[in-house]
Parts: structure tokens; C-alpha cells; sequence
């Protein structure tokens, strides 16, 4: 059981350059959202899915994209970079909604970008 | 809008002590509280959740409390450990929807040994 995963680790891209990060999940979760993470900063939410073939905008949503083609698939999407979303980006899933325990989120390693 | 905040960015506890961090939020509506704990270049680990009906939760070596009078919570980490070190946020959402979780800025945890 592997968690949850993301590709690649690293990348420097040049502005105006495109790119897809990948997340996997095995642990059969529902919903899955996409944060970046700045220096000094807690986690803000991108975009989120609450199932397969479905997306939603979060707090930053600007300059990016998603796709949730497969339940444990979820892509982020830079279509013309900048170097405003130079940081670091971690995937998330965790069980549908519902009331109790068990509905925390549970993260991948996270992606470093740089935008130059 | 909703946010999620730190009275102290930084902490150092020696190492045996008990460490707290503490965390207030704004959004009376959230009903489900998280604490992560985040070590250098890894992605938020989870350590423990309470519910808004419940005025603290036990894990192993860890309490967190909530006070929804004046909308604080905090961890209670005991006898602090040098692996202990890391960032620990906490988190709050409304447990329908989507779980969105607001994240605070974190508080950074140095254990000295």
C-alpha cells in the first residue's frame, strides 16, 4: 500500500512552459484535491475532486488545471508557467464526506517547482 | 472568510518536557479539526482530529484540546522527543461537502536535546 503518490519530485521549467503533475492514490478515496505550499506559509487548496470526472475550484485557482479521468488518478495542469507558481505542491485524498473520525486527508511527498 | 491561525510561530521545548502549540480559528460553523505535522521536504503527516462536539482527544503521547467559546484549539505533545521536531499545522473544515481543510501558517517545533 503505497499511499499516495506524486510525479515527478522536482522540476524547473522555463516561463511560459507547460507541464502535468501526476497523483495516485491506493487507498480507494473518493475525493482528492491538489495544495501548494509557499516558504513560510500553510497549505492552500488549488482545485479538489469529489469523485471521478469531477472537479471544483479552490482558494488559488488561477494558472492551473485538473483532470480526474480514473478515481485514483488526479492531474495538475500548469498551461503557461510563471514564476509566481514557483512552490512546492502536495496531493491530498481522504474518504467522502461524512461525520466522525476517519475523514482526514492524507498527503503524497509533494512536488518542488521552480519557475525561472 | 474563514482562517486558521498560530499565536507562535516557533517553539523550542527540551527534550523530556511537554510541548504545546496552540491555534485559533475564526469559523464558528467548523465542526472537525486536524493537526499535521510536517518534517522538512515531506508532505503533512497526520496526527490527531476532534470533533466539535468534543472538548479534548487522547492519541499516544498527544492531547489536543478544543474550545469552541473562544475558538482555540491545541496540541499537547508529552515528553517531547527530538523526532518530535518538525512544522505542525492545524487545520478546520465543515464535515459536508468536500472536506475542504483551511490550514493555519504552522508552528515550528524545535525539540533541544
Amino acid at each position: 500500500n503505497a499511499g499516495v503518490t506524486q510525479t515527478p519530485k522536482f522540476r524547473v521549467l522555463k516561463t511560459g512552459q507547460s507541464m502535468t503533475l501526476l497523483c495516485a492514490q491506493d487507498m480507494n478515496h473518493e475525493y482528492m484535491y491538489w495544495y501548494r505550499q509557499d516558504p513560510g506559509m500553510g497549505l492552500r487548496l488549488i482545485h479538489y475532486s469529489v469523485g471521478e470526472g469531477t472537479t471544483a475550484k479552490g482558494e488559488v485557482p488561477d494558472g492551473y488545471n485538473v483532470s480526474r479521468l480514473k478515481k485514483q488518478n488526479f492531474l495538475l495542469g500548469l498551461e503557461s508557467a510563471a514564476p509566481s507558481q514557483t512552490s512546492v505542491y502536495f496531493c491530498a485524498s481522504s474518504y467522502s464526506a461524512g461525520r466522525g473520525f476517519g475523514y482526514e486527508q492524507y498527503f503524497g511527498p509533494g512536488t518542488r517547482l521552480t519557475v525561472t | 472568510g474563514e482562517s486558521v491561525g498560530l499565536h507562535l510561530p516557533t517553539l523550542s521545548v527540551q527534550e523530556g518536557d511537554n510541548s504545546i502549540i496552540n491555534c485559533a480559528y475564526s469559523n464558528s460553523a467548523s465542526d472537525y479539526f486536524i493537526w499535521y505535522k510536517q518534517e522538512s521536504g515531506k508532505g503533512p503527516q497526520f496526527i490527531i482530529d476532534i470533533r466539535s462536539n468534543m472538548d479534548k482527544r487522547q492519541g499516544q503521547r498527544v492531547t489536543v484540546l478544543l474550545n469552541k467559546t473562544v475558538k482555540h484549539l491545541s496540541l499537547q505533545i508529552a515528553a517531547t522527543q527530538p523526532g518530535d521536531s518538525a512544522v505542525y499545522f492545524c487545520a478546520e473544515t465543515i464535515q459536508t461537502g468536500a472536506n475542504n481543510l483551511f490550514f493555519g501558517t504552522g508552528t515550528r517545533l524545535t525539540v533541544i536535546p
